[in-house]
């Protein structure tokens, strides 16, 4: 069975610290390895996309990095704004369903 | 482009009734998921579908049926609701062969059962 582990759970940094989220996955044979973010209340907003270990993705603060069996939301120098869950998910062997870990909550103060 | 529309988005059931989550997705996509989602367990896949009249259970099945007789609309029925389907509901669309082919999601149906 796929599995999808995301870490930490929860992350407090202050404004400017940046740091990493990590997201490691089982399936081989990756068909899409996808990242969103969840305000509270709300649906999951689709960041990014990574199909190929090597590729990287970037927006604004957020960059999505892609090894083989983990990817890496990198967050520089995150604002207030940045506050959120964070959701990876990956496609499955056959690309049809899509498996999300549990998130990780970001904190960032001023 | 409304994108996905959930409805209703709140609902409170008593023990052993039935009810129908309703998703429509405008943008023609094949591909169509259920999730449910509990406070720190992330989201939980239920079914899919692939296509009109094809579906697949997902994670999470038990308790829950689906239909997907057009391309539009893929609703989730609960029959039987019991206390452990508290719960908030998303449905996604997702267009294979459409560029990134991301899933968009609904704003949630936050659901009750008492």
């Amino acid at each position: 069975e796929d599995q999808v582990t995301q870490s930490p759970e929860a992350l407090r940094l202050q404004e400017g610290e940046s740091s990493s989220l990590n997201c490691s996955y089982t399936v081989s044979g990756l068909r899409g390895l996808f990242w969103y973010r969840q305000d509270p209340g709300k649906g999951p907003e689709f960041l990014f996309t990574l199909y190929s270990a090597g590729e990287e993705k970037e927006k604004e603060r957020l960059k999505a990095t892609l090894t083989k069996k983990e990817s890496f939301l990198h967050i520089t120098a995150p604002k207030p704004e940045d506050s959120a869950t964070y959701l990876c998910a990956e496609a499955g062997q056959a690309g049809t369903a899509l498996i999300f870990g549990k998130g990780t909550t970001l904190s960032v103060s001023s | 482009n409304a994108g996905v529309t959930q409805t209703p988005k709140f609902r409170i059931l008593k023990i052993g009734q039935s009810m129908t989550l309703q998703c429509a997705q405008d943008m023609n996509h094949n591909y169509m998921y259920w999730y449910r989602q509990d406070p720190g367990m992330g989201l939980k896949l239920i079914y899919y579908s692939v296509g009109a009249g094809i579906t697949d259970k997902g994670e999470v099945p038990n308790g829950y049926n689906v239909s997907r007789s057009t391309t539009e609309d893929f609703p989730l029925r609960l029959e039987l609701a019991a206390p452990s389907q508290t719960s908030v509901y998303f449905c996604a669309s997702r267009g294979i062969g459409q560029g990134t082919s991301e899933a968009f999601f609904g704003q949630g149906t936050r659901l009750t059962v008492v």
